[in-house]
């Protein structure tokens, strides 16, 4: 079944740095979403970005998506300690009545 | 407008007994997901239902388990029978439509006994 795969599965910064996580998925879609779940805590929706949507913004995110590479890319600039948490980015099938399929998310640590 | 709304938070049961796992979709969504989520891991699909249809089960395991959004209430995920191996993170969401943003819930974390 389709699932968006997150690259790399742990990440440790200082507070400052830029992170950047990576997802890939296998089929195509029709909308790429990404979560950040904090230990123990619920999901928290970041971005939603279409397919026929390249970047999108939102504060200190970015978010890109490469339809013919089948990837997306989550950047965080300037992180702040507050950051650290899973995230996760889910995908839907292009196809109505599916659900959204997660990756096995990356945990980033953000050390001050 | 209150989140999505999923209660216990926390549930304990022991083996054999049976598990209901409330969720409230947010106002005006009619589409709720639930998933299962273990420690250090990603959360899996388990259904995805609307007022009173089923749409996709096919996460969910064949025995023990079921789920229903009724017109009126909440969804309901109940297991039957729980056994240790149920003990897990379970979250529901909900969705305006298809192809909308997915809200979810704060979970609740079901420990068997």
């Amino acid at each position: 079944s389709q699932q968006g795969e997150e690259d790399p599965q742990a990440l440790s910064i200082q507070e400052g740095e830029n992170a950047t996580m990576n997802c890939s998925y296998k089929t195509s879609i029709n909308n790429l979403q990404w979560y950040r779940q904090n230990s123990g805590r619920g999901l928290v929706h970041l971005i939603l970005i279409r397919s026929n949507e390249r970047e999108k913004h939102s504060g200190r995110l970015r978010v890109t998506l490469d339809t013919s590479k089948k990837s997306s890319s989550l950047l965080i600039t300037a992180s702040r300690a507050a950051d650290t948490a899973s995230y996760f980015c889910a995908t839907d099938a292009n196809q109505a009545g599916t659900a959204l399929i997660f990756g096995k998310g990356t945990t980033l640590s953000v050390s001050s | 407008n209150a989140g999505v709304m999923q209660n216990p938070r926390h549930l304990v049961r022991r083996r054999g007994q049976e598990a209901r796992l409330r969720c409230s979709p947010m106002k005006g969504h009619s589409h709720v997901y639930w998933y299962r989520q273990l420690p250090e891991e990603g959360l899996k699909f388990m259904v995805y239902l609307q007022k009173e249809n089923i749409i996709d089960e096919s996460g969910m395991p064949k025995e023990r388990f079921s789920a229903e959004f009724p017109k009126e209430g909440p969804s309901i995920l109940r297991i039957q029978q729980v056994v240790r191996g149920d003990s897990a993170a379970y979250f529901c969401a909900s969705s305006e439509q298809d192809y909308t943003e997915a809200f979810f819930g704060q979970g609740t974390r079901l420990t068997v006994v």
